[in-house]
């Protein structure tokens, strides 16, 4: 595969449920992000991680904890999320951190918790 | 607080017709600023990235120009397609990035 993948496309979960989101880039980059978006709301920065260790965490709940092993996989761990946490997620890579380098995004992760 | 603003929120015109809207961001302290296009059940993609005033980007019948002094960037598209329908996201980098909330352009055939 080519580009920004991402797993699974739809998730819903209850809020007591344990679950992962994958987000896998095959092109080479340094710097992956997780954003959210919400209904109505822009494109959120959750975290960035720059050759695997996470330099930005923009105030986001505890619920909700990245894992970046390799410069090619990030993961968005999530526990005991919230109605309000559903929203699409959206993974993107970058050659390095910064405006200097376009974004490529993944298609996100639609979920939905109940 | 960082607001990027996009206007208008949305936009309908006719094949054919040329149209632009609008970033405004901060003036102090620029760093970039990043123009993508959003179709309905894809990624976004990058259209342009931009780092100096008065830059002036083209792709196609796509173009967009910044100004860092007073805190804008314009996107014109110049004979709209029924393909150019998308939102068009702005997002502007000092340290954080903060992205507008679009603006949503659709091409009547």
């Amino acid at each position: 595969e080519t580009g920004v993948t991402q797993t699974p496309r739809h998730l819903v979960m209850g809020m007591t449920n344990k679950k992962s989101l994958k987000c896998e880039q095959h092109l080479g980059h340094n710097a992956m992000y997780w954003y959210k978006q919400s209904a109505k709301k822009p494109l959120e920065l959750m975290f960035v991680y720059s050759l695997e260790e996470r330099v930005e965490n923009n105030s986001v709940p505890s619920r909700f904890s990245p894992e970046c092993p390799n410069s090619s996989h990030l993961f968005l761990h999530l526990h005991t999320l919230q109605p309000e946490d559903s929203a699409l997620y959206l993974c993107a890579s970058s050659q390095w951190t910064g405006g200097g380098y376009e974004q490529y995004f993944g298609p996100g992760t639609r979920l939905t918790v109940t | 607080i960082l607001n990027v603003e996009q206007s208008p929120q949305s936009l309908h015109v006719q094949e054919g017709d040329s149209t632009n809207f609008t970033c405004s961001f901060p003036s102090s302290n620029f760093y970039a600023l990043h123009w993508y296009r959003w179709e309905t059940a894809k990624s976004p993609e990058a259209l342009f990235v931009m780092t100096l005033n008065g830059d002036e980007k083209k792709k196609g019948r796509i173009s967009a120009t910044l100004n860092t002094k007073e805190g804008y960037s314009y996107l014109y598209i110049k004979g709209s397609q029924p393909e150019d329908s998308a939102t068009y996201l702005c997002a502007f980098f000092i340290g954080l990035v903060r992205f507008g909330a679009g603006t949503r352009l659709t091409v009547k055939p």
